[in-house]
This record gives structure tokens, sequence and C-alpha cells, in this order.
């Protein structure tokens, strides 16, 4: 069965402070990895797709990283306005949908 | 603005009441998806549909049931709600454009059984 798993569960950054965010993976063939923004009472909102390990994207101060068991969110010199949970997915070559992680809730203070 | 319309936003239901969930989206997408978003739990599917005419179960799909009623509309109905149904509902399409291959989401359904 797929799995996906995200760590930390929730993260303090000081403005400025850069970190990374971890999603492992479990999947029988992977179709894409997918990175995800939700803002409270919002729906997530799309960020990223990587589909082969090795492969890298950014959209300003948000990099995503793709390794065979796992994909890092590294974000660099944060703004408060990055406060958001962070939901990683993934979706397999057999299936039509995806399997998302329990998410990593970013506070980023000023 | 072009995207995925969820209704109602809020809902409040008691138990063994029955409602039906609205989504539908103006882009022409073929798939469309029910999740639900519970604390701690992630999204977890509930129901699918690979294009029109066609549905298929997800992850959690007791207690549920959906209608694709053409390409732009896909329903969520609960028949006899329960207090485990409390939750966020989530609708969503597939968007496979110039590059851009991920689900754009609606702005959910609140909804408490009491």
């Amino acid at each position: 069965e797929d799995q996906v798993t995200q760590s930390p569960e929730a993260l303090r950054l000081q403005e400025g402070e850069s970190s990374s965010l971890n999603c492992s993976y479990t999947v029988s063939g992977l179709r894409g990895l997918f990175w995800y923004r939700q803002d409270p009472g919002k729906g997530p909102e799309f960020l990223f797709t990587l589909y082969s390990a090795g492969e890298e994207k950014e959209k300003e101060r948000l990099k995503a990283t793709l390794t065979k068991k796992e994909s890092f969110l590294h974000i660099t010199a944060p703004k408060p306005e990055d406060s958001a949970t962070y939901l990683c997915a993934v979706q397999a070559d057999n299936n039509n949908d995806m399997r998302f992680g329990a998410g990593t809730r970013l506070t980023v203070k000023p | 603005n072009a995207g995925v319309t969820q209704t109602p936003k809020f809902q409040v239901l008691k138990t063994g009441q029955s409602m039906t969930l609205q989504c539908a989206q103006d882009m022409n997408h073929n798939s469309m998806y029910w999740y639900r978003q519970d604390p701690g739990m992630g999204l977890r599917l509930i129901y699918y549909s690979a294009s029109e005419g066609t549905t298929d179960k997800g992850e959690v799909p007791n207690g549920y049931n959906v209608s694709r009623l053409n390409k732009r509309e896909f329903s969520l109905r609960l028949e006899s709600a329960a207090p485990s149904q409390t939750s966020v509902y989530f609708c969503a399409s597939l968007m496979r454009a110039g590059g851009y291959y991920g689900y754009t989401f609606g702005s959910g359904t609140r909804l408490t059984v009491v």
C-alpha cells in the first residue's frame, strides 16, 4: 500500500532562518510526487510536481527535491507569509488518485 | 474566476439526516475527486470519477455515494449522517496542461454532524 510520512509535524522558524521539510514515501512505481500549500480555512494550492529521482524545482523561496525514497521542500530565508501547512502527496503508476501525508505546519515569526 | 466551486461552505446536520455536497469545475477536466480532511490524518480519498459516466471507490467510501452528473459536476451524498462524518470535505479536479500536472481544489465544505 502506498504510504506518505511527513516530518516534522510542526516547525517554527524565525524570519530568514532557512530549513527543510521532509516527505518519505513508499509507492509501487512513482508517477509523480506533489507538494501543496494550504492556508487555514482554504483548499490546498498546487506548488510542484516531481517525476523522477534527482529532479529539482524552484519557486521563489521554495525548492523541492526528490530521491527514490523521499522528497525535501527547502525554504530559504522564509518570510511570515510563508506560514502555512505544506502537504506532500504521491501518485502511483497504476492509480488515478493521490495519497497524501498529514502535512507539516510551518510558522515563520517576524 | 475559473476553478472548482463547492457548496455549501458550512453545514450542521443532525445524526440520520441526509445532504448533498455540490462541486462544479469550469476547466473542462476529465477527472474529479472527493477527499475528506481530518486533524492529524491528512486528506483521504472518498470517491473519484476518472471521466464522465464513471465513478470508483477510494480509501474511505462507506456512508457516501457520488454522482457525476456531467463533465462539470460531481456531487457527494450522505444518506444518513453520522458524527464520524464530521470533517472538512474537499473536491478537486486533475489538470494536465502545459507542464502543469496536479489537483485544483475547491475551498471546502466544513460539515458538523451532531
